[in-house]
This record gives C-alpha cells, structure tokens and sequence, in this order.
C-alpha cells in the first residue's frame, strides 16, 4: 500500500534562516501532494500543494519541490519565523484518501 | 468563509460505551473525511463521503462508522469503545477531486 514518510522527525532552525523539511513516497502513482501545518491544539492547516505535471512551485515564502524520478517532495520556507515552529506533514492522495508521512517537528530558535 | 467546524471538541467516555461525533463541512463542499490523529500511528484514514456515498474505508474495524447527509455534513460513530480508541478525530472538507482537504481543529476523544 501506499506509504509516505518524512526523511528527519525534527527540525532546529534558526529565525531568520531557510528551512528544507524532506519526504518520500512509495506509490509512483499519486498525482497530487500537499503540505500541511499542525500547530498544537488544531488540525492541520493547509500550506501548498502539487501535482505530478509540476516539479516546482512557490507561495508565500515557501516552496515546494517534488522529483518523481526518486519519488521525493521537500517543503522549503524561507527566512524562518517563531510562527513557523509546528509539526509539517507531506500527504499523498489516491482513492480519495489522504496518505501522511509520520511529521517533521521544526522548531524555531531565537 | 467558515472552516470546518467539529464538535464536540473534547469528549471522556469509558470503555463500552458508544459516541457519535459532527463535521460541518465547508459550505459548498460535498466530500468529507475523517481521519484518526495519535501520537503512535500518526494520521490514518477512516472514510470518506461524497454526496452521501461512501467512497473509501480505511483499515478500521467495524465499531467504526460515518454517515453523510443531504446538507453534506457528516457524523461518525464508534460503537463499544477501547482504550485504544483514545485519539484526536479529525474531519476534512474538498470539493472533490485533486482538489485540498481542508480540516477542523478536531473532536479529543479520552477513554478511561
């Protein structure tokens, strides 16, 4: 079945600097890949997302790269801010079901 | 636009008993998930509803089950609970295909 895991379970940055979170997944069949956000207490939060026909693309200070030959996405934000400490999720789709990787926690030094 | 909306957000029931948790989708959203969030197993999959129909289930037993209605919002219930049971539910909206879930904040679930 399909699997999707994040390559680090944590992330220490300091503000001010680039943050590059990894995930890989299994199922060279998904079409479509989406970043999420969870902060505690909440659900997670929609961040950007892909599909297969693309291999790059940007939002709000944050990009996000997906290589199919290797079957790898990665989420990068720039100019890292305290706001940005939470969990971050890579999720899959396919047969109308998300598909999460495990989380990476990216904590934000001062 | 109001997001997804879950209640209750915190529920304490004890082993056996049932419960039945809400979603209100986004409006003018006709697919919802529902989701299962704990600290061992992460994120899985429970089912998902498009105008009334269930499309996919994940690998849960049967104490699980979700309905749709007509107004698109969706309850799920799980029936003679377990320990195990304990976890954050957590429902998504989209407007169907490749298109973002969009999720709630989610109903915490304790079981003693």
């Amino acid at each position: 079945g399909e699997s999707v895991g994040l390559h680090l379970p944590t992330l220490s940055v300091q503000e001010g600097d680039n943050s590059i979170i990894n995930c890989a997944y299994s199922n060279s069949a998904s079409d479509y890949f989406i970043w999420y956000k969870q902060e505690s207490g909440k659900g997670p939060q929609f961040i950007i997302d892909i599909r297969s026909n693309m291999d790059k693309r940007q939002g709000q200070r944050v990009t996000v790269l997906l290589n199919k030959t290797v079957k790898h996405l990665s989420l990068q934000i720039a100019a890292t801010q305290p706001g940005d400490s939470a969990v971050y999720f890579c999720a899959s789709t396919g047969d109308y079901k998300l598909s999460f990787g495990a989380g990476t926690t990216v904590t934000v030094r001062a | 636009k109001a997001g997804v909306t879950q209640t209750p957000r915190y529920l304490i029931k004890t082993r056996g008993q049932q419960v039945t948790l809400s979603c209100s989708p986004i409006s003018g959203h006709r697919s919802v998930s529902w989701y299962q969030q704990t600290p061992g197993q992460g994120l899985q999959f429970l089912f998902e509803y498009f105008s009334e129909t269930q499309r996919n289930k994940g690998n849960f037993p049967g104490r699980f089950s979700g309905r749709q209605f007509s107004n698109s919002r969706s309850e799920m219930n799980v029936s003679t609970l377990e320990l195990g049971d304990s976890a954050l539910y957590l429902c998504a909206s989209s407007s169907g295909g490749n298109q973002p879930q969009h999720f709630g904040d989610g109903t915490r679930l304790s079981i003693l």
